[in-house]
């Protein structure tokens, strides 16, 4: 049983571009939420999918903003990268609503040059 | 806003002695703790959790404290082992919803 995946596993961007992370949940899960991990920070809630639909957001600008498929898979997408969106960011999927039950992915390692 | 804080950044300790990590969290409506563990290139793992209505839950060797008074708790790992050696996450939740993560603390077993 495949856990949580994320794709891509790193990725370069330069400042103004837009990027689109993956995630697919484990299997059975129908909730993803997404996380940014700056260095040396722990993980900060960007936004939650439930139903396709976006049930929470954490204190992110509109620059980023996501999506859920009908297979619950995600993505999220940034757009006009600044340099201080260089971060880990993960993605936890978990069956219901919330995430104290989550899995977590091993992260996509976003670097903004 | 940091509602959840962990004031150490570093633990060393020696294989076999008791690691134990702190955690203080400045919101007292959260309701539910974990404890996260990870490593390098990887995800968080889920390690333990405890709901606000106790004050310890154990699993092994690793045992969690919650002090609500005082919007603490802390983590103990007992023997500790160099597979310990990795970086945690103290985190807390409202109402099973978004997760609140402190910055970590990375524990260094010494052989």
């Amino acid at each position: 049983d495949a856990g949580v995946t994320q794709s891509p596993t790193h990725l370069i961007k330069t400042r103004g571009q837009q990027v689109t992370l993956r995630c697919s949940p484990k299997s059975g899960h129908d909730t993803v939420s997404w996380y940014q991990q700056a260095l040396g920070q722990g993980p900060q809630f960007i936004f939650q999918y439930y139903e396709e639909e976006e049930r929470q957001r954490g204190n992110f600008p509109d620059r980023f903003s996501g999506h859920q498929f009908p297979n619950y898979s995600s993505e999220l997408n940034v757009n006009a990268l600044l340099l201080g969106d260089s971060a880990l960011y993960l993605c936890a999927s978990s069956l219901g609503q919330g995430d104290t039950e989550a899995f977590f992915g091993q992260g996509t390692r976003l670097t903004v040059v | 806003d940091q509602q959840v804080k962990q004031n150490s950044p570093s633990l060393s300790v020696q294989e076999g002695r008791i690691s134990i990590l702190n955690c203080d969290y400045t919101n007292s409506m959260f309701d539910y703790f974990l404890w996260y563990k990870k490593y390098p290139a990887e995800g968080p793992t889920f390690l333990i959790s405890i709901s606000s209505i106790k004050d310890k839950n154990e699993d092994g060797r690793f045992t969690v404290f919650l002090n609500k008074s005082a919007k603490h708790l802390s983590l103990h790992i007992v023997p500790s082992q160099p597979g310990d050696s990795a970086v945690y996450f103290c985190a807390a939740s409202l109402n099973d919803y978004k997760l609140s993560f402190g910055a970590g603390t990375t524990v260094t077993v010494r052989a």
